[in-house]
């Protein structure tokens, strides 16, 4: 099993609409998560942390779920520039374990 | 001003030759990273230098040395570079060396290997 799995998508959505994701990991220990966002041949840069039960952030929201071991993404009102792909991240002992990333694309 | 800088943006070159990737910070942070991510989009640790010291060294390939004259460069040093080597190298630094922490990525090298 993978460290972190994600649903790579991708999520098409149109602006204003409401977008959700999930992320699953294998670590039962790890305590804090993130969400990164990566835009096309860019690198990586944190989102938001998640370090209790969830975070809100203006329009986006993570919730943590450590009984069934997932971390979900919501993106409320999606903009056009929420296009990107969003990475999960999990520790797992001393280093971060990234998926492969959630894919969303919000069109005009 | 660039917080984590990498050079070179690009690099092609054939199999078996030798090449360096460079890696600067300027945020003062302790700990670098040296991370692959290939075709699949998966981003994996290669390599870990905290105050210059290496803490993480996963199960990379010998051919792969990492070198850390101070805490504010990393540089990565691959040699007899094989196909399999094509991918993204990304850079990155974080406060401390904990999984607690941001981490701030450079902007990536894009190595092909023909």
């Amino acid at each position: 099993r993978k460290e972190v799995e994600q649903d790579p998508g991708p999520f098409n959505v149109p602006e204003g609409a409401t977008v959700a994701f999930n992320c699953t990991y294998s670590n039962s220990a790890s305590q804090s998560f993130f969400w990164y966002r990566q835009d096309c041949r860019k690198e990586p840069k944190l989102l938001m942390s998640v370090y209790s039960s969830g975070n809100e952030d203006g329009r986006f929201t993570a919730q943590l779920n450590r009984a069934s071991q997932y971390i979900s993404l919501l993106i409320r009102d999606s903009k056009l520039s929420d296009s990107a792909t969003y990475l999960c991240v999990a520790p797992n002992d001393y280093k971060l374990s990234f998926g492969a990333g959630t894919t969303v694309t919000v069109r005009a | 001003d660039t917080a984590v800088s990498q050079t070179p943006k690009y690099l092609v070159t054939q199999m078996g030759n030798d090449k360096s990737i460079k890696c600067e910070q300027n945020l003062g942070h302790d700990t670098m990273y040296w991370y692959k991510q290939d075709s699949k989009k998966f981003l994996k640790i290669m390599f870990s230098y905290n105050n210059k010291e290496l803490i993480i060294n996963e199960t990379v390939p010998n051919r792969f040395s990492p070198k850390s004259p101070d805490k504010a460069h990393l540089n990565l040093h691959i040699n007899s570079l094989e196909l399999g080597d094509s991918a993204v190298y990304f850079c990155a630094s974080s406060q401390e060396g904990t999984t607690d922490n941001e981490q701030f990525f450079g902007p990536g090298t894009r190595l092909t290997v023909l």
